[in-house]
Parts: C-alpha cells; sequence; structure tokens
C-alpha cells in the first residue's frame, strides 16, 4: 500500500482558497487517488477521486501531476462549514481504504 | 450516491455486556463491508473485512472473539462488542463497497455515520 503523507493542519479564513497536498512517493501503476472530508462524530463523506492530470466536481478540484507521486485538493471559497478532517488515500481497484491521519482544516470568519 | 445507515446512532452499556451494531446499505448491494474503530483525535482504524457469506477478515492485534461480525445478506452487516468494558469506548464506523466496478475499474465504497459506543 502506497503511503501518503499531508499537513496536520491548515488555517484559512472565509472566502480563500484551500489547496491541500498529499505526498505519496510509492504510489503504483494501479493506484487511484482519493479524498474524503470528516467532520467530528460523522463517518467519511467521499470528496473526490483521480488518476492523472486534473479532476473537478461541484465541491473541488483534484490536480495530480504527471509523476503522480503527490496530489493536491483545492476548496473554491472556502466557508466555516468546511472545518473538517481531509483524508487523501491511495488504491487500487479492490483493495480496502487505508486512512493515515489527516489534515485538520480549520476555517475561521 | 450510495446510502450505508448505522443502528444505533450511540449507545451507552455496562461493562460486561454486548452491544450489537448494524450496517445496512440502502440502496445498494455490498459484497463486501468493513468495520472501523476510531478513538478520539486519531484517524480510522479497520478492524476486519467481511465478505458476504463467508467469515470475517481481522486485522492484527483485533480480537476475533470479542468483535464478532456476520455478514448474513447483501445489505446487512453486524458488528458485536461481546463483554464490553470501557476501554471498548470508541466511534465504530461501517463502510460498504458497492458490487461491481464504476468507472475507472475502481469499486466505490461508502461509508455510514457511525456509532458511538460508551462502555461504563
Amino acid at each position: 500500500l502506497a503511503k501518503t503523507t499531508q499537513p496536520i493542519s491548515m488555517d484559512s479564513y472565509e472566502g480563500q482558497e484551500v489547496n491541500i497536498t498529499c505526498s505519496h512517493n510509492n504510489i503504483a501503476t494501479n493506484d487511484y487517488i482519493t479524498w474524503y472530508q470528516q467532520f467530528p462524530s460523522q463517518g467519511p463523506r467521499f470528496i473526490i477521486q483521480g488518476y492523472k492530470t486534473k479532476v473537478t466536481n461541484e465541491v473541488a478540484s483534484l490536480f495530480i501531476p504527471a509523476d503522480r507521486k503527490s496530489s493536491t485538493l483545492s476548496l473554491p471559497r472556502v466557508s466555516l462549514s468546511d472545518t473538517a478532517v481531509y483524508y487523501c488515500l491511495v488504491f487500487s481497484g479492490y483493495s480496502t481504504l487505508t486512512f493515515g491521519k489527516g489534515t485538520m482544516l480549520l476555517v475561521s470568519p | 450516491g450510495a446510502v450505508v445507515s448505522q443502528h444505533p446512532s450511540r449507545v451507552i452499556c455496562k461493562s460486561g455486556t454486548s452491544v450489537k451494531i448494524e450496517c445496512r446499505s440502502l440502496d445498494f448491494q455490498a459484497t463486501t463491508m468493513f468495520w472501523y474503530r476510531q478513538f478520539p483525535k486519531q484517524s480510522l482504524m479497520l478492524m476486519a473485512t467481511s465478505n458476504e457469506g463467508s467469515k470475517a477478515t481481522y486485522e492484527q492485534g483485533v480480537e476475533k472473539d470479542k468483535f464478532l461480525i456476520n455478514h448474513a445478506s447483501l445489505t446487512l452487516s453486524t458488528l458485536t462488542v461481546t463483554s464490553a468494558h470501557p476501554e471498548d469506548s470508541s466511534f465504530y464506523i461501517c463502510s460498504a463497497r458497492e458490487r461491481g466496478t464504476s468507472g475507472g475499474g475502481v469499486a466505490e465504497q461508502f461509508f455510514g455515520p457511525g456509532t458511538r459506543l460508551t462502555v461504563l
């Protein structure tokens, strides 16, 4: 399983764009990158998933460089309700999702 | 997206009793379900993986006789914490993987809302 490394915490203000970078140096050819969001006392919620280049959905964008050794989750114009823990995971096909420590994002007014 | 429910959402029990937590996939069939445990300010730790109709596979350090997992159907898995003790107090989260694949050859995994267990 490819190990992921991401910042323990980040601070931002409402309305700003937040970029959380995750490194996964030993990602395998078949691996995908996925990001989950978790609020206190709730289960993780899927945000976005990608394999290479850029993926965008209604809540976030995921940037993956050509070497795929890192990825960046971009949250446009965050609000207070985006305060949560964000997990970067690398997995392939039917492998099990293994969670790292995640990044605690605190959005202030 | 697909919905996974858990019941109960929170439970308080006395030390020595057993507690059963249900995990259901509401609108899809899940061939594989996962049970995670999360202590305060920590990440999710995988406890076991269960496939419908077969015995669960437990992670190292997780006592299979203490945490009984049953996955009797494609929509229901149960976790029973037997002879619970205060150190078993935690947030238990189940996850279900949808049958088949979706886009790009990757099976999506959906998480339940979690169950807060407090053992007195």
